[in-house]
């Protein structure tokens, strides 16, 4: 079955740690997307990279870092510089070249617990 | 920039009662308008679509029109059920110079009680 694989589900670090969600899309999408989720505050967009070794900075990049090396494949580091980092962290991807931008497929999430 | 507005939640309604989300949005352009939908510890999924004016998106008995003079894209749906219950989250895609993204309202919260 095709789809997004964020993994793990559920994440706990310690203050001052650099962590890193995994992303991994078999959709052979080329446009991937990272959001963060916080409660009454909907999603806000962290970077996005419409090809692979090309990434853009989004909303709310400070204290985030991403690579893009593999098609399938946008890791998300979250660094000791974020000052906030406990959230719903969620994956995206779309079509690209050919196929349209439109519509986004999302993963199922990772909740990160920073402590 | 663009945005997005929804009507804030939690909207409790009775099973078979009729749903109204409100969404507007502020663009520039010709935006694409989605609704997506997330269960309780879920990632998002698409509900609903619409790419141009008067185009009406439809699916598992939800609607939501494309009023380009209004600027709305309101949900409805006729009869909910418990398993509605979820959260709501009205979008517009917005295309820039890195490329296209998407921008989301703050979601609505929906109970469903029988």
């Amino acid at each position: 079955d095709g789809g997004i694989t964020q993994s793990p589900k559920y994440l706990f670090r310690k203050e001052g740690q650099n962590v890193t969600l995994s992303c991994e899309q078999n959709l052979n999408h080329d446009a991937m997307y990272w959001y963060r989720q916080d409660p009454g505050q909907g999603l806000r967009l962290i970077y996005y990279s419409q090809i692979v070794n090309d990434f853009q900075k989004g909303d709310i990049a400070e204290g985030y870092s991403v690579s893009r090396e593999k098609k399938e494949s946008f890791p998300l580091t979250v660094t000791s510089a974020q000052k906030n980092p406990t959230a719903f962290y969620l994956c995206a991807s779309t079509g690209g070249l050919g196929t349209g931008f439109d519509e986004q497929y999302f993963g199922p999430g990772t909740r990160l617990t920073v402590t | 920039g663009d945005s997005v507005t929804q009507m804030e939640g939690p909207v409790t309604l009775s099973e078979e009662a009729f749903l109204t989300i409100n969404c507007t949005y502020t663009a520039t352009g010709y935006p694409s308008l989605f609704w997506y939908v997330q269960y309780p510890g879920e990632g998002l999924q698409l509900l609903l679509k619409a790419t141009k004016a008067d185009d009406k998106g439809s699916n598992k008995g939800f609607e939501a029109t494309y009023r380009k003079e209004t600027t709305s894209f309101h949900l409805e749906k006729g009869s909910v059920q418990v398993s509605d219950s979820a959260v709501y989250f009205c979008a517009l895609t917005s295309y820039t110079g890195g490329g296209n993204k998407l921008t989301f309202g703050t979601g609505t919260q929906l109970k469903v009680e029988l």
